[in-house]
């Protein structure tokens, strides 16, 4: 069955303080792992696609990786305005073309 | 339209009454899907649709629910004879078309049913 699973569940830091998001994936032929961020209130906002193992992305303080078993989220000198829950998503060659979710990880940067 | 976007806001009703929700994908985007959102998960799938054609309806929780695309644009999510399990937020999204997965999500429609 395809999973997805996401730690830490909450993670607070000073602004500034670099740290990172996991995404561990249980999928049969991946297709694509996607992050969205969501602010409350508001649906998910697409931030990255990764297709395969070694592939990374970046925009602003934010870069993702993917390995053939988990994904992560670099946040770099995270400010305030990065406060938000971070969600990560898989596609794989069963879902036809639905996205499994993870539960989030609620990220609060504090000044 | 710019985005996507969703009617009502906010929907307050009473058990046993039917409700529609409305969303308005993007106007180039074949495909729009809906999501059920429970406070602290991620979304979970209903259905989707391709233009007017609804290739998949596994998720949708009971036969008190159904979604419509008539004309390949506007779609409908309605609930029949609502419960208070039904309480939730309603997510819409839409993509360009099938395959391309990056999915533009609408603003949601919050649901309690008393």
């Amino acid at each position: 069955e395809d999973q997805v699973t996401q730690s830490p569940e909450a993670l607070r830091l000073q602004e500034g303080e670099s740290s990172s998001l996991n995404c561990s994936y249980t999928v049969s032929g991946l297709r694509g792992l996607f992050w969205y961020r969501q602010d409350p209130g508001k649906g998910p906002e697409f931030l990255f696609t990764l297709y395969s193992a070694g592939e990374e992305k970046e925009k602003e303080r934010l870069k993702a990786t993917l390995t053939k078993k988990e994904s992560f989220l670099h946040i770099t000198a995270p400010k305030p305005e990065d406060s938000a829950t971070y969600l990560c998503a898989v596609t794989g060659a069963r879902s036809n073309y639905q996205l499994i979710w993870g539960a989030g990880t609620k990220l609060i940067i504090k000044p | 339209g710019a985005g996507v976007s969703q009617s009502p806001r906010y929907k307050v009703t009473k058990r046993g009454q039917d409700v529609t929700l409305r969303c308005d994908p993007i106007s180039s985007h074949a495909t729009l899907y809906w999501y059920q959102q429970a406070l602290g998960q991620g979304p979970e799938f209903l259905t989707y649709f391709n233009y007017e054609a609804q290739p998949d309806k596994s998720g949708l929780p009971s036969d008190r629910f159904s979604a419509e695309r008539p004309e390949g644009s506007i779609s409908t999510l309605t609930i029949q004879r609502t419960e208070q399990r039904d309480s939730a937020m309603y997510r819409c999204a839409s993509s360009w078309r099938q395959g391309e997965e990056t999915q533009y999500f609408g603003p949601g429609t919050r649901l309690l049913v008393l």
